[in-house]
């Protein structure tokens, strides 16, 4: 199964600015997903990053809160934008194939303050 | 909202002892998955049953897939405190294009 290096693993950063966290995987994967899970709550899927377009949202997360890049199959970034504490949040990402499992990062802690 | 709904929130045993877990869920599925957190960190996959499935085994690890009753079981046997950590069942519908839904989580405690 694939390898992922995420980083940052943690950051504290001031309200109003932005993160980008990085995703690289060992080899190429169709899919790749982003995921924010809450303090003591489970996972939610923020978007699939789409190689060579944009990347899909799901309800409630948009583009111009969390950009999305994917420029080949095997590394994309996630940007936290003009941060608020209620930003505050583990973001993973994923990737993998679907009949297979998937493999994730090891999460980024972000604490805004 | 969420696929799966998880049984019980929370789970306190002694090593030696074995664990259950329940993941029910909502829709039809392609397949069902468990995984592992640690200490908030990155999730680790454990096992994968497909709907055509009934059980699953994987080392100490068991699962069961009823697809009529929309539930799922992981049973970890003989526990050990490493096998502390949280446990999502997660969902793969089959038109989902890949995308997982989470249940909430049992959060397990293994004492020595």
């Amino acid at each position: 199964s694939a390898v992922i290096s995420q980083k940052p693993s943690r950051d504290i950063c001031q309200r109003g600015t932005s993160l980008t966290i990085q995703c690289q995987v060992d080899s190429q994967v169709t899919m790749m997903f982003w995921y924010r899970q809450q303090p003591g709550q489970s996972l939610t899927l923020i978007a699939t990053a789409n190689q060579g377009s944009e990347a899909t949202y799901e309800s409630g997360f948009v583009i111009d809160k969390f950009p999305i890049s994917r420029p080949n199959l095997t590394f994309s970034t996630l940007t936290v934008s003009n941060m608020s504490p209620e930003d505050s949040s583990i973001y993973l990402c994923s990737a993998g194939t679907e009949n297979y499992g998937y493999t994730f990062g090891s999460g980024t802690r972000l604490t805004v303050v | 909202s969420q696929q799966g709904e998880e049984d019980p929130q929370a789970l306190s045993i002694q090593e030696g002892e074995n664990a259950t877990m329940n993941c029910s869920y909502k829709t039809s599925i392609n397949n069902l998955q468990w995984y592992r957190q640690n200490s908030g960190r990155g999730l680790v996959h454990l096992i994968l049953i497909r709907s055509n499935e009934r059980e699953k085994h994987s080392g100490r690890l068991r699962v069961t897939l009823d697809t009529s009753k929309k539930s799922s079981s992981l049973l970890i046997t003989a526990s050990r405190a490493a096998d502390t950590a949280s446990y999502f069942c997660a969902t793969l519908k089959g038109d989902s294009w890949g995308k997982l839904q989470f249940g909430a989580g049992t959060q397990v405690v293994v004492t020595p």
